[in-house]
C-alpha cells in the first residue's frame, strides 16, 4: 500500500525555466510534509517541509504548496538550475519527529 | 544544520560473512535513528527504528536476525547484515531527527554494500 505516492519517475525541464514536483498521498493522518533531494551514492539532503495548518511555504527558489482536499502537494523551483538535477522524494509523517514515508522519487534533469 | 555520519560509505564482502555499518550524530543526541534500505531507481525502504538502550522495531518483513541493529550510546548505531548474501546488496542510508522534533530527517551519507 503505497500511502505516498510520486507517479512522474522522470521530469526534464530547461535552464531558468520553472520545475514542478507533485506527490500524493492517501493516509489522511498525516500532516507534515518534507521534499529532500538525492544525488547518486548519497544520502538524501532536506529541502523544505510544511505543516498542513499551512498552504504554502517559501524558501528561496524553493517553494511547497500544499492542497489538503486533494491529499497533493508540490514542490516548485524557479529558476531551475542544471546543479538541480537529483533525485526528488517526498515524504509524509502523522506528527512531526514521527516516523516518513517517502515516495518513489522524481529524477530531475535541467539542461543548460 | 544536524550531521549525521555513517561508516564505511562502501563496502564488498564475500558472501557468508557479516558486515557492520555504523551511524554517527555529529553534533546532537538521537534517541532515536532509522535504518532505509535503497534499491536501484526505487524508493527509500524504512528498516527498522533503532531505539536507544532498547531493542530495536523492525518493519513488516525485515528479519531482525538477518539485521542485527545496535543502539548502545545517543550518537551511536550499528547496522550488522548477518551472513550476507548477494541479494543484501544495497545502499543503506540511517538518519536521526534533528534538534528539539523539528520533523527535520537527517541523513548519513549512506553506504554501498556489494556481495560477491
Amino acid at each position: 500500500d503505497q500511502q505516498v505516492k510520486q507517479n512522474s519517475p522522470s521530469l526534464s525541464v530547461q535552464e531558468g525555466r520553472i520545475s514542478i514536483l507533485n506527490c500524493d498521498y492517501t493516509n489522511s493522518m498525516f500532516d507534515y510534509f518534507l521534499w529532500y533531494k538525492k544525488y547518486p551514492a548519497e544520502g538524501p539532503t532536506f529541502l523544505i517541509s510544511i505543516s498542513s495548518i499551512k498552504d504554502k511555504n517559501e524558501d528561496g527558489r524553493f517553494t511547497v504548496f500544499l492542497n489538503k482536499s486533494a491529499k497533493h502537494l508540490s514542490l516548485h523551483i524557479v529558476p531551475s538550475q542544471p546543479g538541480d538535477s537529483a533525485v526528488y522524494f517526498c515524504a509524509a509523517s502523522a506528527t512531526s519527529g514521527s516516523r516518513l514515508t517517502f515516495g518513489e522519487g522524481t529524477q530531475l534533469t535541467v539542461n543548460p | 544544520g544536524a550531521v549525521v555520519s555513517q561508516h564505511p560509505s562502501r563496502v564488498i564482502c564475500k558472501s557468508g560473512t557479516s558486515v557492520k555499518i555504523e551511524c554517527r550524530s555529529l553534533d546532537f543526541q538521537a534517541t532515536t535513528m532509522f535504518w532505509y534500505r535503497q534499491f536501484p531507481k526505487q524508493s527509500l525502504m524504512l528498516m527498522a527504528t533503532s531505539n536507544e538502550g532498547s531493542k530495536a522495531t523492525y518493519e513488516q518483513g525485515v528479519e531482525k536476525d538477518k539485521f542485527l541493529i545496535n543502539h548502545a550510546s545517543l550518537t551511536l548505531s550499528t547496522l550488522t547484515v548477518t551472513s550476507a548474501h548477494p541479494e543484501d546488496s544495497s545502499f543503506y542510508i540511517c538518519s536521526a531527527f534533528g534538534h528539539a522534533n523539528t520533523g527535520e530527517l537527517f541523513f548519513g551519507e549512506g553506504s554501498r554494500l556489494t556481495v560477491l
